[in-house]
């Protein structure tokens, strides 16, 4: 059964500390991704990537960095987090290259809050 | 900027009842998937369609993509309460980028 696991289900952090969600895949997909999930606004994607090492920013990559040291696993990190950036983040992946409409496997989703 | 309406936002109705929700665009995409999100849970594919005019069944569901690929639709038969989620139509647009549409949220009473 292919997997997508998060590190957390539910995270409470405090204004100004540094956050990191952890997504792994054992698919062997190249593309990762990150979506936040608000509501009234849908899923919008933080950052991407297609291969190890590599990254692309997404739609709202502002006040987040990501890793991704091995095909595997992709994290996400907040620098020092902010109220405005409690949601739901979700992680995905996909097979193939640089081809985005691939069916995409969704992580169960990491609801974070940020007093 | 390529934008995916999805209509409605809303809908609650008894089981055993039809339904269609939409998924419009301005925009062409080369491809269009429906998705649906059960709560607590990530998004899962449904379906995928890439042709214009192309229908697809799944049990009790029907996709359908647009003769011009800008919008599709998705038509419930017989509603049951297992069908309540999140459904979200996703396209691949200029560049592959993958978009979005917000979701339409359903409900079926038993």
């Amino acid at each position: 059964d292919v997997k997508v696991t998060q590190s957390s289900r539910y995270l409470v952090k405090r204004t100004g500390e540094k956050v990191f969600l952890e997504c792994v895949q054992d698919m062997d997909h190249e593309n990762m991704f990150w979506y936040r999930q608000d509501p009234g606004l849908g899923l919008r994607l933080i950052y991407f990537s297609y291969d190890v090492k590599m990254k692309e920013k997404g739609d709202i990559p502002e006040g987040y960095s990501v890793s991704r040291e091995k095909k595997e696993r992709f994290s996400l990190i907040l620098e020092s987090a902010s109220t405005n950036q409690t949601s739901m983040y979700l992680c995905a992946s996909s097979l193939s290259g640089q081809q985005f409409y691939n069916e995409q496997f969704f992580g169960p989703g990491t609801r974070l809050t940020v007093l | 900027t390529q934008l995916l309406e999805q209509s409605p936002q809303f809908l609650s109705i008894q089981e055993g009842e039809n339904l269609t929700v939409y998924c419009n665009s301005s925009s062409v995409f080369s491809s269009l998937q429906w998705y649906r999100q059960e709560p607590g849970e990530g998004p899962v594919l449904l379906v995928t369609v890439v042709t214009g005019g192309e229908v697809k069944k799944l049990k009790r569901l029907t996709f359908q993509f647009g003769d011009a690929r800008k919008d599709s639709s998705l038509h419930i038969t017989a509603a049951q309460p297992g069908d309540t989620g999140l459904y979200l139509c996703a396209g691949a647009g200029r560049d592959d980028k993958i978009i979005f549409g917000k979701g339409t949220r359903l409900h079926i009473l038993p």
